[in-house]
């Protein structure tokens, strides 16, 4: 098992609500990445945190947000839910230089 | 960008045969390589990975080979195990860009089934 975790691991959430999910890295870690998975389909690369700060960002609308704090814990925000926002979210810690990284166990969104 | 492409989508094999999984990758400067094993309704386990200055990596049953000038790399199970049975996903790393540093391009997975 990784030292990474999530919470909460279910949710479920109505449309055009906000939601926010939190990740705890592995121990040594100072980058944290968050995927989205669709299900049947590969994480999708949401944005990257290092040093508190957004440090790279994949193809999602400005409406998915994020932070990191000075414990390298981190979190994603989503406003305005929107149906197909339903997907399994990963975080994935690791050391910034690093390549190898690490996933925590998901949190489960469900838009209804 | 990086694009990746994982083949077979499906791929079932008797107890003790071996599989192999391929995927190809569109940036020549990709630069690394895992390999993640996703059982149902649990996280992605890294079970192997590849730089790309080696051409083959060895770890028990696993092994991962890379040709860099066709841009693609396997995955080989040995002697398959009915606790071998999950999806796996190939990803690759696009080089260091303007500071950000490379987030993993995932394929769209195997899904590995072993009878026993």
């Amino acid at each position: 098992e990784t030292g990474v975790t999530q919470s909460p691991t279910h949710l479920i959430k109505t449309r055009g609500q906000q939601v926010t999910l939190r990740c705890s890295s592995q121990s040594g870690h100072n980058t944290v990445s968050w995927y989205q998975q669709a299900l049947g389909q590969g994480p999708q690369f949401i944005f990257q945190y290092y040093r508190e700060e957004e440090n790279g960002r994949g193809n999602f609308p400005p409406r998915f947000s994020g932070l990191q704090f000075p414990n390298y814990s981190s979190e994603l925000n989503v406003n305005a839910l929107e149906l197909d926002d339903s997907a399994l979210y990963l975080c994935a810690s690791s050391l910034f230089g690093n390549t190898e990284a690490f996933f925590g166990q998901g949190t489960r969104l469900t838009v209804v | 960008g990086e694009n990746v492409e994982q083949h077979p989508s499906t791929l079932s094999v008797q107890e003790g045969d071996s599989a192999v999984i391929k995927c190809t990758y569109s940036d020549s400067a990709s630069n690394y390589f895992p390999w993640y094993k996703q059982e149902l309704g649990k996280r992605p386990q890294l079970i192997i990975d590849i730089r790309s200055n080696v051409g083959e990596k060895k770890d028990q049953r696993i092994a991962v080979t890379l040709n860099k000038t066709a841009k693609h790399f396997s995955l080989h199970i040995t002697e398959t195990q009915p606790e071998d049975s999950a999806v796996y996903f190939c990803a690759a790393i696009p080089p260091f860009y303007g500071g950000s540093q490379g987030n993993l391009i995932f394929g769209k997975g195997t899904k590995l089934s072993v009878k026993p």
